[in-house]
């Protein structure tokens, strides 16, 4: 079965310090993968997208970065954080789109809680 | 306009009452629907896909209208534990866009 796993689950950074957040995918290959941010008490906003290595669709102009080393792995990542990145910042996974009504969702790991002092 | 649109409530409910919510969607090209839960400070986890002819799973029914671009959630039999915000979700392509979800408080 699929597992996407995510790290750390907590993360208090100074601001003006780097970023670097983690999420692999096991037991599927080709995965779409996603990074999104939750701010407290908002609904999601997509960040990031990727169908591929090194494809990467930008949502939001910000300060993050992604990257997509490897099939499985996905990178967040920031040079230097805002108190405005604070938030719950959720990987998913989906099977790639295979046309109109594919109905592939998406499943997410458990989330990095970030608090930028 | 939002591309996914949601009353984000909170709707109050007593227990074992029916509830529904509804979405819209702003692009027709939308191809995937989908209804996620999410349970305070938790990630998302899906409750169950739309199909175009409507579904249900349990005390959960999901409707689309693909015409009028609106999804619907209703449930029966409100438990306690279906307290929780739910999400309506569209996918187009390989894009998938959250709505800001509707929180729900079931009563005792």
């Amino acid at each position: 079965s699929q597992t996407i796993h995510q790290w750390p689950a907590t993360l208090v950074q100074p601001v003006g310090s780097p970023l670097s957040l983690e999420c692999t995918v096991e037991g599927t290959s080709n995965p779409n993968l996603y990074w999104y941010r939750q701010a407290a008490g908002r609904g999601l906003q997509l960040l990031f997208y990727s169908v591929g290595i090194g494809q990467i669709s930008s949502e939001v102009p910000q300060n993050l970065s992604a990257s997509r080393p490897q099939d499985r792995q996905f990178i967040l990542s920031s040079k230097k954080l805002l108190l405005s990145d604070s938030g719950f910042y959720l990987c998913a996974w989906s099977v790639r789109d295979r046309g109109m009504g594919s109905n592939q969702p998406q499943h997410f790991g458990d989330g990095t809680r970030l608090s930028i002092l | 306009r939002k591309e996914v649109e949601q009353d984000p409530g909170p709707f109050n409910v007593p227990e074992g009452a029916t509830v529904a919510f509804n979405c819209t969607y702003s692009n027709s090209a939308s191809q995937s629907f989908f209804w996620y839960r999410q349970d305070c400070r938790k990630e998302p986890k899906l409750l169950m896909s739309v199909y175009s002819s409507g579904n249900e799973d349990g005390r959960f029914t999901a409707q689309l209208n693909r015409a009028s671009q609106y999804i619907s959630l209703l449930i029966r039999d409100s438990k306690l534990s279906d307290s929780a915000t739910y999400l309506c979700v569209v996918r187009r392509d390989d894009k998938i866009i959250f709505g800001k979800g509707t929180r729900l408080h079931i009563l005792p």
